[in-house]
C-alpha cells in the first residue's frame, strides 16, 4: 500500500508571495491532519481535516488555511508569506476510527527569502 | 491543555546496548493514547510504538517497549540491543480519545524530541 505522498517537496518563495501544499494520504485513509515543524518551536499541530470538513484547529494566523477533496487528499495554503513560515510541513492521515494512529509523510521544505 | 516535555535533548548509546528515553506529560483526560514516532535525518517521520492509556499492560514492538506510569503521567521509551539505524530523532506525542460519532478528532502534541546517537 503506497505512503503518504506530499508535494513538492521542496520549496522556495520570496516573503508576501502565497503558497499551496499538496498531501495525497494513504489509501482508505479519510483524516489528513497538517503540522509545521521548526527548530524553535517543534512540531506543531496547524489543522485536521475529516471528510471534507475541517474538525480541528490549532494556533495558528489566519493567513494558514486548509481544505480537503472528496477523495481525501487536502491542500494548505498560506498567504502573504512571512520569514518565519519557513519550515517543515508534514502531513499525516489516519482512517475513520477513534483509536488509529498517523502516518506521516515525508514533508515540504519550504523556505522564504 | 496537554503538554509533553522530553528531558532529555539528547542521548547516546553503544551498538547493542539497551537505552530509555523519557517522557512525561500533563493532562486532566483520563482516556487517552501515547505515541514514540522516530525521524531518521531522512525527515520521514515513522511511528514506533503506542500505548492506550487504558490498557495497563505495557506497549511492545519487537526492540522498543514502554514503561507507562499512568499516575505519574510518564511514558519512557526502552530500546534494546541498540543498531546504528536506530539513531533519529524521537519524540513522544500525546493525543485525547475524545470522540464523536466514531471519529477522532486527531492532534497529536509532541514533546521537544531526543537525538539519539548510536556508537558502533
Amino acid at each position: 500500500k503506497a505512503g503518504v505522498t506530499q508535494t513538492p517537496r521542496y520549496l522556495i518563495k520570496t516573503r508576501g508571495q502565497q503558497v499551496t501544499l499538496s498531501c495525497s494520504p494513504i489509501s482508505g485513509h479519510r483524516s489528513v491532519s497538517w503540522y509545521q515543524q521548526t527548530p524553535g518551536q517543534g512540531l506543531q499541530f496547524l489543522f485536521e481535516y475529516f471528510s471534507e470538513t475541517q474538525r480541528n484547529k490549532g494556533n495558528f494566523p489566519g493567513r494558514f488555511s486548509g481544505r480537503q477533496f472528496s477523495n481525501s487528499r487536502s491542500e494548505m495554503n498560506v498567504s502573504t508569506l512571512e520569514l518565519g513560515d519557513s519550515a517543515l510541513y508534514l502531513c499525516a492521515s489516519s482512517r475513520t476510527g477513534f483509536s488509529h494512529e498517523q502516518y506521516f509523510g515525508p514533508g515540504t521544505r519550504l523556505t522564504v527569502t | 491543555a496537554q503538554t509533553v516535555t522530553q528531558s532529555q535533548p539528547e542521548m547516546s548509546v553503544q551498538e547493542a546496548e539497551t537505552v530509555t528515553l523519557s517522557c512525561t506529560y500533563d493532562t486532566s483526560e483520563s482516556d487517552y493514547y501515547l505515541f514514540w514516532y522516530k525521524q531518521p535525518p531522512s525527515r520521514q517521520m515513522i511511528l514506533v510504538i503506542r500505548q492506550e492509556a487504558y490498557k495497563q499492560q505495557n506497549a511492545t514492538e519487537n526492540r522498543f517497549s514502554v514503561n507507562f506510569q499512568k499516575a505519574a503521567k510518564s511514558f519512557s521509551l526502552k530500546i534494546s540491543d541498540s543498531q546504528l539505524g536506530d539513531a533519529a530523532m524521537y519524540f513522544c506525542a500525546y493525543r485525547s480519545a475524545l470522540s464523536a460519532g466514531g471519529t477522532s478528532y486527531g492532534k497529536l502534541t509532541f514533546g521537544q524530541g531526543t537525538i539519539l546517537t548510536v556508537h558502533p
